[in-house]
C-alpha cells in the first residue's frame, strides 16, 4: 500500500501558459501532501506543505501566486505553475502522509515540467 | 539550521561487492532519519528509517543503516550490491517528533555498479 500516482508524468508548455499537477494518493488517506522541487544535481527543495481544506503553508522564497496548491480532498492536491517561465522548468515531485501517521512521507513518481 | 551532508556525490562499485554510503547530519537532538532510493525518472522509495531504538535499522532490497550518535552519522550498507541498485540515493532527516514538519534532504550519492 501507500501508493501515490502524479499526472501528467512529463509536460511540455509555452511560455506564459499555465500548468496543473495532479497529486493522488490511490490506497490511503492524506490530510498532508508536500510539494518539491528537484534541481539537476541537487536535493529536493520543499515548496510547500498543503493540508486538506486549509491553506498551504509556502517555504521561504516561494512565490505562493505564481505556484497555487489546493488540497481540496483526502486523496488530491493540485499544484498550479501559473504564467510559466523558461526558469520554472524542473522535476516536481509531491509526497504524502498517509493519515493518521504523521512519520513518513510516500512519495510519487515526479512529474518533469519544460517550459519553451 | 538542519543541515544533512551526503560527502559523496558519485560511487562506482563493482557487482557484488559490499557498498557504504555516507550521511552525517548537524542537530543538537537526534532526528528521524531516513534513506530513499531515487531511480532514472522515478519518484523516490523509502528504503529505511531510523526513530528510536536499536540503532541497527534494516530495509527493503538487502539494505541496512546504522545510527551513531556519536559521529552523528546515518550510513547505509549493503553487503552484496547488485546492478539494479544503481540509483541516486537521498538521505534526510526530520527534526520533529511525533509530527511531520520539515524534511531535509541530502544532495544525494549517485550509486554506478560496474559488471
Amino acid at each position: 500500500g501507500a501508493v501515490v500516482s502524479q499526472h501528467p508524468s512529463r509536460v511540455i508548455c509555452k511560455s506564459g501558459t499555465s500548468v496543473k499537477i495532479e497529486c493522488r494518493s490511490l490506497d490511503f488517506q492524506a490530510t498532508t501532501m508536500f510539494w518539491y522541487r528537484q534541481f539537476p544535481k541537487k536535493s529536493l527543495m520543499l515548496m510547500a506543505t498543503s493540508n486538506e481544506g486549509s491553506k498551504a503553508t509556502y517555504e521561504q522564497g516561494v512565490e505562493k501566486d505564481k505556484f497555487l496548491i489546493n488540497h481540496a480532498s483526502l486523496t488530491l492536491s493540485t499544484l498550479t505553475v501559473t504564467s510559466a517561465h523558461p526558469e520554472d522548468s524542473s522535476f516536481y515531485i509531491c509526497s504524502a502522509e498517509r493519515t493518521p501517521e504523521t512519520d513518513t512521507q510516500y512519495f510519487g513518481p515526479g512529474t518533469r515540467l519544460t517550459v519553451l | 539550521a538542519q543541515s544533512v551532508t551526503q560527502p559523496d556525490i558519485h560511487i562506482t562499485v563493482s557487482e557484488g561487492a559490499s557498498l557504504e554510503l555516507r550521511c552525517n547530519y548537524s542537530y543538537g537532538a537526534t532526528p528521524y532519519l531516513f534513506w530513499y532510493v531515487q531511480s532514472p525518472g522515478q519518484g523516490l522509495q523509502l528504503l529505511l528509517k531510523y526513530f528510536s531504538g536499536d540503532t541497527l535499522v534494516q530495509g527493503i532490497k538487502g539494505f541496512e543503516a546504522e545510527f551513531k550518535r556519536s559521529q552523528s552519522s546515518f550510513n547505509l550498507r549493503k553487503p552484496s550490491v547488485h546492478w539494479s541498485d544503481a540509483a541516486e540515493y537521498f538521505c534526510a532527516v526530520d527534526l520533529s517528533s511525533g509530527g511531520y514538519q520539515k524534511v531535509t534532504f541530502g544532495t544525494g550519492t549517485k550509486l554506478q555498479v560496474i559488471p
